[in-house]
């Protein structure tokens, strides 16, 4: 079973930043199914990127994503104030543990 | 553009089943898988299980194998998860979410909005 470590726990921002957010798979995944979702308090998370790069219909370009085989990124080039929120990485049935992008 | 709305919040007692529904409309419904996850309060998403409504099929998590039963109901576009010897640790948050292919999970897009699902004696 593939296990995700998303990295910083917690990365403290101010707008205008940008925010790098790491995942990386305990074995090469294939990056075609690599996703990455935003959660805001009390809503249901909503996909952002997916196949690793690819962004979902409607998102912003701001949002980016990238990496292979173990590593896999997404960066936010300029934080908007209603980009502050969760961030999990999906790869198939496993899930990250989030990174919480939050104000400095 | 497909959307998913699910039932009302609930309220069980430990030792008994709750079973939550799925409404999809808006696009086809049997053409894709439905996949459940959840969380708990305050942590992470959790993969349960999900069902290919064409062809009825459900594959569930380790975890939840023998407690979790996934259907759909073609006519009425309409998918249920249903999770039975509910204890505390169930008291989550449950989405549905669509994925994209039938032969291996993919990517979830769109989810509903998530039924809370509260266990208490």
């Amino acid at each position: 079973e593939i296990v995700l470590t998303q990295s910083p726990g917690t990365l403290s921002l101010s707008p205008g930043e940008r925010a790098t957010l790491s995942c990386r798979a305990s074995q090469s995944v294939s990056s075609s199914y690599l996703a990455w979702y935003q959660q805001k308090p009390g809503q249901a998370p909503r996909l952002l990127i997916y196949g690793a790069s690819s962004r979902a219909t409607g998102i912003p370009d701001r949002f980016s994503g990238s990496g292979s085989g173990t590593d896999f990124t997404l960066t936010i080039s300029r934080l908007e104030p209603e980009d502050f929120a969760v961030y999990y990485c999906q790869r198939g049935k496993t899930f990250g543990p989030g990174t919480k992008v939050d104000i400095k | 553009q497909v959307q998913l709305v699910q039932s009302g919040a609930e309220v069980k007692k430990p030792g008994s089943s709750v079973k939550v529904s799925c409404k999809a409309s808006g696009g086809t419904f049997s053409s894709y898988a439905i996949s459940w996850v959840r969380q708990a309060p305050g942590q992470g998403l959790e993969w349960m299980g999900r069902i290919i409504p064409i062809l009825g099929i459900a594959n569930y998590a380790q975890k939840f194998q023998g407690r979790v039963t996934i259907t759909a109901d073609k006519s009425t576009s309409t998918a249920y998860m249903e999770l039975s010897s509910l204890r505390s640790e169930d008291t989550a948050v449950y989405y549905c979410a669509r994925d994209r292919s039938t032969t291996v999970v993919t990517w979830f897009d769109p989810w509903g909005q998530g039924t809370l699902v509260t266990v208490s004696s």
